[in-house]
């Protein structure tokens, strides 16, 4: 079965350091989504790509987060600086609109000490 | 704004009962509308998806309605066993808009 890769599983940091996430999509899915997903807040949406475009941000904070398409093999999300209330699981999902539900990934864990 | 409620944040049932999960939405026309199921430490995993045309999709024991006029979701599990124990999402998608979802609602069922 295909799959959405998520690198890197686990990631501690301090407070203030670069964090990079990377999501490998599923080849020939147009439609890449960045999830933020927490206790409290449930699955939120950061970002959303369509045909490597970025089409909507809003759910991002723009002064510390920032999501990329460089091909179409790899979405990137980082973070800088990073702070304690960024700690979470971050989801990437990739997909064909209105064919069949999305891919997720495994996650990457967060913890920002 | 857009806002998606799931009834519960859980659901206890017995083993063999029906499951009915609810989704409610406002201020949203979806063109799709999905379900996702959750396990811990996992993301989730692609159910079902019913568009907007359609009433009612099945696939085995699952089985999803939609009634864009009264703007809710209902999700059955029917013949429930301890294995669909997780946490099942309602997620609504615009076609050219993004993929929101609901906060969830934990089952378990019981032997």
């Amino acid at each position: 079965d295909a799959r959405v890769t998520q690198t890197p599983r686990h990631k501690v940091t301090e407070m203030g350091q670069e964090v990079t996430m990377r999501c490998q999509p599923i080849l020939g899915h147009n439609t890449v989504f960045w999830y933020r997903q927490t206790m409290m807040q449930g699955l939120e949406l950061l970002a959303y790509f369509r045909n490597r475009a970025p089409l909507d941000d809003s759910g991002m904070p723009k002064d510390r987060f920032s999501a990329e398409m460089p091909d179409a093999t790899l979405a990137t999300l980082k973070i800088q600086p990073s702070e304690p209330r960024d700690s979470a699981v971050y989801f990437c999902a990739s997909g064909l609109v209105g064919v069949y539900g999305y891919t997720f990934g495994s996650g990457t864990r967060l913890t920002v000490v | 704004s857009q806002k998606i409620e799931q009834n519960s944040e859980a659901l206890n049932i017995q083993e063999g009962k029906t499951a009915t999960l609810t989704c409610n939405y406002t201020n949203y026309s979806p063109a799709y509308l999905q379900w996702y199921r959750q396990d811990p430490g996992r993301g989730p995993v692609f159910l079902l998806l019913i568009r907007e045309n359609e009433k009612e999709k099945r696939k085995e024991r699952l089985k999803v309605t939609f009634d864009t006029t009264l703007k809710q979701s209902l999700f059955h599990i029917t013949a429930s066993q301890p294995a669909d124990s997780a946490t099942y999402l309602c997620a609504l998608d615009g076609g050219n808009t993004p993929l929101v979802f609901g906060k969830g609602t934990r089952l378990s069922v019981i032997a």
